[in-house]
């Protein structure tokens, strides 16, 4: 069985400032962990991944998020956003399930990036 | 080809229409996925199909019914849908393992049943 957990629906942050969204996991196999990035009006984008090796991964536009297998979090980070990183942001984590991968995805992060 | 492809990004359809949605990916990937996502929430599994068979129904009503012609393909036909129907509906393909990466989601199709 898995779970993910983003414990906050909803942040708000200034321009220019740092943000971090909040995940936590439970999984019982290996663990395989995303971040997918939803725009206004479309589908889901992965930003970045943890399969194995480094526990920190980073995305092209500066994000960042760090596997910590104690705490059993996956926490995204970014040190400057900017207006047009306003949009839903969903953690997932994933399982191999007999041919196709069973995902569990948080409820999702609206992050709110004010002028 | 790293894209998955959905037609149409939007459709409005009668409860008494039939239409079909079509989601095609050129990525090798073994398994693709149909998603219904209401405002606001997570991305729901409808469907299942790997290696061109269906794995999963989620208990989707039979007024929606998945078709995988073949590996690039799958199509959800509509049929006597209901208000409620109305949502953004993803397709998503991967490789079978995490292990090689996670999933490639199209832009999805806009549905409004009135």
């Amino acid at each position: 069985a898995q779970s993910v957990t983003q414990l906050d629906s909803q942040v708000p942050v200034f321009e220019e400032a740092p943000v971090e969204l909040r995940c936590n996991y439970s999984s019982s196999v290996s663990v395989y962990l995303f971040w997918y990035v939803q725009y206004p009006n479309q589908g889901l984008q992965l930003l970045l991944k943890y399969l194995s090796g480094s526990t920190l991964v980073e995305s092209i536009n500066g994000f960042e998020a760090e596997f910590n297998k104690s705490q059993t979090s996956f926490h995204l980070r970014k040190p400057s956003v900017h207006i047009s990183d306003t949009a839903e942001y969903f953690c997932a984590v994933s399982a191999p399930s007999g041919g196709y991968q069973k995902v569990t995805f948080g409820i999702g992060t609206k992050l709110q990036v004010i002028p | 080809d790293t894209e998955v492809t959905q037609t149409p990004k939007h459709l409005v359809m009668g409860m008494t229409n039939k239409k079909s949605l079509k989601c095609e990916q050129h990525m090798g990937h073994r398994a693709m996925y149909w998603y219904k996502q209401k405002a606001k929430k997570p991305p729901e599994l409808m469907f299942v199909y790997s290696y061109e068979k269906l794995s999963i129904n989620e208990s989707v009503p039979s007024r929606f019914s998945p078709e995988c012609p073949n590996s690039s393909l799958l199509n959800l036909h509509l049929h006597a849908l209901q208000p409620e129907d109305s949502a953004l509906y993803l397709c998503a393909s991967s490789h079978p393992s995490p292990g090689t990466g996670g999933y490639t989601f199209g832009s999805g199709t806009r549905l409004t049943v009135v």
